[in-house]
């Protein structure tokens, strides 16, 4: 059981420049979530889904997209990386049960992306 | 989702007690508190989740008074390895999922 898993660990990308970052789990969770977290700052959230095949806007949309064509795997796209969008990024999952199981979500280890 | 305030940081030496005391005075009736720890270069980890009084589970304590406007995460006797950030988070046990993570207590614990 892996849990949740991002691919890849680290990128350098270039202004301009599109990306994928891939997010996989394997406990057959409904919701699945994208972060952003800048150094000092707590996690900002950028999109999130609560189930195959629908995405909604987080706290922070703007410049990236998003897909759940798949149950377990979320995606998160920058189309022409910005200077701004240097962070560390994380995606995470959770079950939509009745009271405390929907706050637990699970993590993945994060990818550390800089745009240069 | 109310708003909660927190300590930026905290210093301790291994062996002691920390308690992280958050503050969320518009708490509402369905509200649940939620502590989540991040190690650095780490993903957040749930740590412990409470309504009222008293949660203990094999990591921490966590105390809530009765009117429920503030919540003490409490930590015994930590290591080097506790040193983290602990985020304090509020939503509503029915209809909240997303979570809002505020910038967190570092704790840092010393030899």
């Amino acid at each position: 059981n892996a849990g949740v898993t991002q691919t890849p660990k680290f990128r350098v990308l270039k202004t301009g420049q599109s990306m994928t970052l891939l997010c996989a789990q394997d406990m057959n969770h409904e919701y699945m979530y994208w972060y952003r977290q800048d150094p000092g700052m707590g996690l900002r959230l950028i999109h999130y889904s609560v189930g195959e095949g629908t995405t909604a806007k987080g706290e922070v949309p703007d410049g990236y997209n998003v897909s759940r064509l798949k149950k377990q795997n979320f995606l998160l796209g920058l189309e022409s990386a910005a200077p701004s969008q240097t962070s560390v990024y994380f995606c995470a999952s959770s079950t939509p049960g009745s009271g405390t199981s929907r706050y637990e979500q699970y993590f993945g280890p994060g990818t550390r992306l800089t745009v240069t | 989702l109310a708003k909660t305030t927190q300590p930026i940081s905290m210093d301790s030496y291994e062996g002691q007690e920390v308690n992280i005391t958050c503050s969320h005075n518009n708490i509402a009736t369905n509200d649940y508190i939620t502590w989540y720890q991040q190690f650095p270069s780490q993903g957040p980890r749930f740590i412990i989740q409470g309504y009222k009084t008293k949660v203990t589970n094999e990591v921490a304590s966590l105390f809530i008074p009765a009117d429920r406007k503030s919540s003490t995460l409490s930590l015994p006797r930590v290591s080097l390895s506790d040193t983290a950030v602990y985020y304090c988070l509020v939503g509503d046990m029915y209809t909240d999922y997303k979570l809002s993570f505020g910038a967190g207590t570092t704790v840092t614990v010393r030899a």
